[in-house]
């Protein structure tokens, strides 16, 4: 099975600022048609996760532009060009390139 | 607009068998290149990935789950369900179902909470 790891697992951050978020497979996540199988989740407080980012750093429809997605292989991050206060929650990276599906540790992005 | 929502019991007694279903709308289940897939989340933990199941009834399941786990299509009633038997207190979480794409799952249930205990 693939284990994912992310880092921070704690990040305060103060409006306006970036913030990044480092999200690490331990088996490549590039297929032979050049995607990787890597996509980004926000759970939001009390709310159920929503996709961010897919195959590595495609935004999902209505997705701020603030939020971007670099890395391949087995190295990804999440960037957030200029955190608002909407941004809190759990942000959870995820393998898809092959089942069992696995996440991240989760990453709890919080206001200073 | 997809809209998916899960339903069944939220309470389930220790060593019997927890049955959720999800409830797809706004869209055939049956259409599509899609999979169908339930998560759990722990109360404060984690997202754990439980399996999924193609629109032709194909399976994926959580290796550490696979011997109590049965995922079922119903494309008559635009639905999907989850059987997991033998729960312990462990299988205590929200339970989410979720349609999934070649990029990422991209419509989830609100969740529901099933509670194992006696």
């Amino acid at each position: 099975d693939i284990v994912m790891t992310q880092s921070p697992l704690s990040l305060p951050v103060t409006p306006g600022e970036p913030a990044s978020i480092s999200c690490r497979s331990s088996q490549s996540l590039l297929q032979s048609n050049g995607y990787n199988y890597l996509d980004w989740y926000l759970q939001k407080p009390g709310q159920s996760p929503q996709l961010l980012i897919y195959l590595g750093s495609n935004r999902a429809s209505g997705v701020p532009d603030r939020f971007s997605g670099i890395g391949s292989g087995t190295d990804f991050t999440l960037n957030i060009s200029r955190v608002e206060a909407e941004d809190v929650g759990l942000y959870y990276c995820m393998q898809t390139l092959q089942t069992p599906h696995s996440f991240g540790q989760g990453t709890k992005l919080e206001i200073k | 607009q997809v809209q998916l929502q899960e339903s069944g019991p939220g309470l389930v007694k220790p060593s019997q068998t927890l049955s959720l279903t999800c409830t797809v709308s706004g869209g055939s289940i049956s259409s599509g290149s899609y999979f169908w897939s339930w998560i759990r989340q722990p109360a404060g933990k984690g997202l754990e990935w439980i399996g999924r199941i193609s629109t032709s009834g194909t399976t994926n399941y959580n290796p550490s789950l696979k011997s109590r786990l049965t995922i079922s299509i119903d494309s008559s009633k635009n639905q999907f369900s989850l059987n997991l038997t033998s729960v312990t207190a462990a299988d205590t979480a929200v339970y989410y179902c979720a349609r999934v794409r070649s990029g990422g799952y991209d419509y989830w249930g609100q969740g529901a909470l099933v509670t194992v205990s006696s």
